[in-house]
């Protein structure tokens, strides 16, 4: 399995662009980027996936460099309601199932 | 739709009890997931399903059973149940197990004294 690292946390102002990155050096070729966000008490939700290039939805963008080995998650004008952890994960269909390991997220708190 | 549904949203049991969450989803899912995350922590995979009559374990299945009877129902067992079982239990379904997306229920918040 691919390994994740994020940031622990990130503060941010409202309005502003939030860009987190997450770093996976060993990402398999099948391997897709999924990112999930998770506000308390609540279960994870998806934001995004890609595998290469950029990938924007009406939630948030996801860019991917040519070498794979790391991704960022751009949230554009973030609001208070934006205060969650974010989740990075790599896996890909291996033996039946989807292998993907949710790390420790990263917590953003957007500041007023 | 519903999605995914758990029971109950709060537990608290004694050492050595047992009891059995319930997750439903009426998405047509193959793919069911249980995953429990404790305080500050990410989520970690206890056991999965790919289908009905056919489970697997995950990275943290010690102490946990599972059955999968019907495509909708995917409940999780605890047996002589640990303190260090406290946890936010979460269930998840997906369409496949490729790299689709996993649609989680509300948790069910689970405190063993």
């Amino acid at each position: 399995l691919a390994k994740t690292t994020q940031p622990i946390s990130m503060d941010s102002y409202e309005g502003q662009e939030v860009n987190i990155t997450c770093s996976h050096n060993n990402i398999a070729t099948n391997d897709y980027i999924t990112w999930y966000q998770q506000f308390p008490s609540q279960g994870p939700r998806f934001i995004i996936q890609g595998y290469k290039t950029k990938v924007t939805n009406e939630v948030a963008s996801l860019f991917i460099p040519a070498d794979r080995k790391s991704s960022t998650l751009s949230l554009p004008r973030v609001s208070l309601s934006d205060t969650a952890v974010y989740y990075c994960l790599v896996g890909a269909f291996s033996g039946g199932y989807q292998k993907v390991t949710f790390g420790t997220g990263t917590k953003l708190q957007v500041i007023p | 739709n519903a999605g995914v549904t758990q029971t109950p949203k709060f537990r608290i049991l004694k050492i050595g009890q047992s009891m059995t969450l319930q997750c439903t989803q009426d998405m047509n899912h193959n793919y069911m997931y249980w995953y429990r995350q404790d305080p500050g922590m990410g989520l970690k995979l206890i056991y999965y399903s790919v289908g009905a009559g056919i489970t697997d374990k995950g990275e943290v299945p010690n102490g946990y059973n599972v059955s999968r009877s019907t495509t909708e129902d995917f409940p999780l067992r605890l047996e002589l149940a640990a303190p260090s079982q406290t946890s936010v239990y979460f269930c998840a379904s997906s369409r496949d197990g490729s790299t689709d997306t996993q649609y989680f229920g509300p948790g069910t918040r689970l405190t063993v004294l």
